[in-house]
């Protein structure tokens, strides 16, 4: 079964543009999370989707947004990007039906912003 | 909303000793709490969780403990070896959150010397 796929891997954006990155949970899972992932405040988490419609959204500002597709594929789009918005953006996917609350993560997106 | 911290910030113990990992958390009504490893480089993978009707869990080597009351939990590693090296992360659901929505803490890098 393969798991969580993100792309791209690597990314480097200078101030002010923006970046799409995508995330294909594993197969059958319906519930993707979104976290940004900083050595100085750890994993944050973004967003999280479940069947097309936001559930959950955490502390981020507006340039910060995300959208799930009816295969329950992701994206997650920064608007005019800030030297601070460096991070390893990570995905994760779980089942939630079956409550067992584990989520998978991707190997992330690492966004540099010069 | 909910808020949980993380000590230590590091960790070191020689092969063979054990290491504790304690976390806090703010809301009385968080009811779940998994912890995470992060291997350098890789994704974090789910090493062991527990839900608030539990007050411990053991999975071979690695237990976690619940106090509900004192609002804490901790991360016990027994007879640690090398490949424990990691960083690890602590977590609960945040207030009104789902699975997919978890407020982690800050992480704790352990390093077992051999």
């Amino acid at each position: 079964k393969a798991g969580v796929t993100q792309t791209p891997r690597y990314l480097i954006k200078t101030r002010g543009q923006q970046v799409t990155l995508s995330c294909s949970p594993i197969s059958g899972h319906r519930s993707v999370s979104w976290y940004q992932q900083t050595p100085g405040q750890g994993l944050q988490f973004l967003f999280e989707y479940f069947s097309e419609t936001q559930r959950n959204k955490g502390n981020f500002p507006g340039r910060f947004s995300g959208r799930q597709f009816s295969n329950s594929r992701s994206e997650m789009n920064v608007s005019t990007l800030e030297l601070g918005d460096s991070a390893l953006y990570l995905c994760a996917s779980s089942l939630i039906e079956r409550g067992t609350g584990e989520l998978f993560f991707g190997e992330g997106s690492r966004l540099t912003v010069l | 909303g909910e808020n949980v911290e993380q000590h230590p910030s590091t960790l070191s113990v020689q092969e063979g000793d054990s290491a504790v990992i304690k976390c806090t958390y703010s809301d009385s009504a968080s009811n779940y709490f998994p912890w995470y490893k992060q291997e350098l480089g890789k994704r974090p993978q789910l090493i062991i969780d527990i839900r608030s009707n539990v007050g411990e869990k053991k999975d071979q080597r690695i237990a976690v403990t619940l106090n509900k009351t004192a609002k804490h939990f901790s991360l016990h590693i027994t007879e640690t070896q090398p490949e424990d090296s990691a960083v690890y992360f602590c977590a609960a659901v945040a207030p009104g959150g789902s699975q997919g929505n978890l407020i982690f803490g800050k992480g704790t890098k352990l390093s077992v010397k051999p």
